[in-house]
């Protein structure tokens, strides 16, 4: 199946500082990536969709200029968290879309952020 | 949109007991049903998926049954082991490159 890289698989940051969220598909190209966002014990909570070469679609009540997402190749999308805050803290998942002709959607390990 | 409703939100079982988990959806229109897998501090794993043209799907301990009628599917985990304990969402999928809807989860603990 596909392979989905996700780095850091943690990181601890001070409030005002930013942070950068990796997401590579190791063995296809993934022209739409969606990233996620889940507080303890909660489902998934979409964010954005983003999609190689375009700007990303974001969903109702996500700040955009906050979670910069950029898919500017069809391996690496990014999510940065600008200006960090402790209410930022959260866990933060990518995955696939349907790129590879079957119905596959692969997550990403996730990122566990802390901001202190 | 879609809304996919998951039940229970906790399952305790026996280990060997089988495991029952259910989901409802909304939209007649979703035709692609994945199940995952969440352990703690990971990300989500595909387990089994089913397609709306497929009623049944089965792969060693675990089974996917789809009644597109009744807008229902559920997974099934027989002889459970210590190591399926974990976090199981449902999700569905309306057309292709479009985001996964979730059900909220089943924390699924079993009790060797």
């Amino acid at each position: 199946g596909a392979v989905v890289s996700q780095h850091p698989s943690w990181v601890i940051c001070k409030s005002g500082t930013s942070v950068k969220i990796e997401c590579r598909s190791l063995d296809f190209q993934a022209t739409t990536m969606f990233w996620y966002r889940q507080f303890p014990k909660q489902s998934l909570m979409l964010m954005a969709t983003s999609n190689e070469g375009s700007k990303a679609t974001y969903e109702q009540g996500v700040e955009k200029d906050k979670f910069l997402i950029n898919h500017a190749s069809l391996t690496l999308s990014t999510l940065t968290v600008t200006s960090a805050h402790p209410e930022d803290s959260s866990f933060y998942i990518c995955s696939t879309g349907a790129d590879r002709g079957s119905l596959g959607y692969t997550f990403g390990s996730g990122t566990r952020l802390t901001v202190v | 949109g879609e809304n996919v409703e998951q039940h229970p939100s906790t399952l305790s079982v026996q280990e060997g007991d089988s495991a029952v988990i259910k989901c409802t959806y909304s939209d007649s229109a979703s035709n692609y049903f994945p199940w995952y897998k969440q352990e703690l501090g990971k990300g989500p794993q595909l387990i089994i998926d089913i397609r709306s043209n497929v009623g049944e799907k089965k792969d060693q301990r675990i089974a996917v049954t789809l009644n597109k009628t009744a807008k229902h599917f559920s997974l099934h985990i027989t002889e459970t082991q210590p190591e399926d304990s974990a976090v199981y969402f449902c999700a569905a999928l309306v057309s292709g490159n479009t985001p996964l809807v979730f059900g909220k989860g089943t924390r699924l603990s079993v009790i060797a």
